[in-house]
């Protein structure tokens, strides 16, 4: 167990709906990563926030948004999805905001998008 | 961004060879050099890590090498065995990005 929980583990939903994936970093971090893993594909970097402020931009697409909130627990709002969205959605955390420890992933989100 | 280059994107081996995979990336100002380890249907794992101030570690039959003057680092794996088997991803840590993985299979 890496400490990073991520719920829910599975998520079916329609084309068009919105869902919100939640991820709850280690006790500690105050980074929080989010991925998304397409099938036999790479961890395509979306987005990280360092203590509620967002730190580095990746490939995330203007449909989908995230927040860190207080508590350090973070959100992935994905609206408006396509069949194209389904993945394995990954966060990971680690304790600073520079990028030279070690990330600890959650077990991910499965989304299917039908 | 950073961009990190992987090769290759297969690679299969019997068990009980050596396995390599290279990783290239571009910012000479990214000092931490990651490995993860995915098995199928799971989350990345670290299995090793190198920092910029070192050209070697080994941790029993795993080993990364860094040679930052050419920018590039390696896994080396020796004595591969079936459980070996899955995707490794590597990463120049500047900005979290990973390399886009090898698939390696170790035939017993």
């Amino acid at each position: 167990d890496s400490g990073v929980t991520q719920t829910p583990k599975h998520l079916i939903t329609a084309t068009g709906q919105r869902v919100t994936l939640r991820c709850s970093p280690r006790s500690g971090d105050l980074s929080v990563y989010w991925y998304q893993q397409s099938l036999d594909q790479g961890l395509q970097f979306l987005i990280q926030y360092y203590n509620g402020e967002e730190r580095a931009k990746g490939n995330i697409l203007e449909r989908f948004s995230a927040q860190q909130f207080p508590d350090l627990h973070s959100e992935l709002n994905l609206s408006s999805l396509e069949l194209g969205d389904s993945a394995l959605y990954f966060c990971a955390s680690s304790p600073s905001g520079q990028s030279n420890t070690e990330a600890f992933f959650g077990q991910g989100t499965r989304l299917t998008v039908v | 961004g950073e961009n990190v280059e992987q090769h290759p994107s297969t690679l299969s081996v019997q068990e009980g060879d050596s396995a390599v995979i290279k990783c290239t990336y571009s910012d000479s100002a990214s000092n931490y050099f990651p490995w993860y380890k995915q098995e199928l249907g799971k989350r990345p794992q670290l299995i090793i890590d190198i920092r910029s101030n070192v050209g070697e570690k080994k941790d029993q039959r795993i080993a990364v090498t860094l040679n930052k003057t050419a920018k590039h680092f390696s896994l080396h794996i020796t004595e591969t065995q079936p459980e070996d088997s899955a995707v490794y991803f590597c990463a120049a840590f500047l900005d979290m990005r990973f390399g886009a993985g090898t698939r390696l299979t170790v035939k017993p």
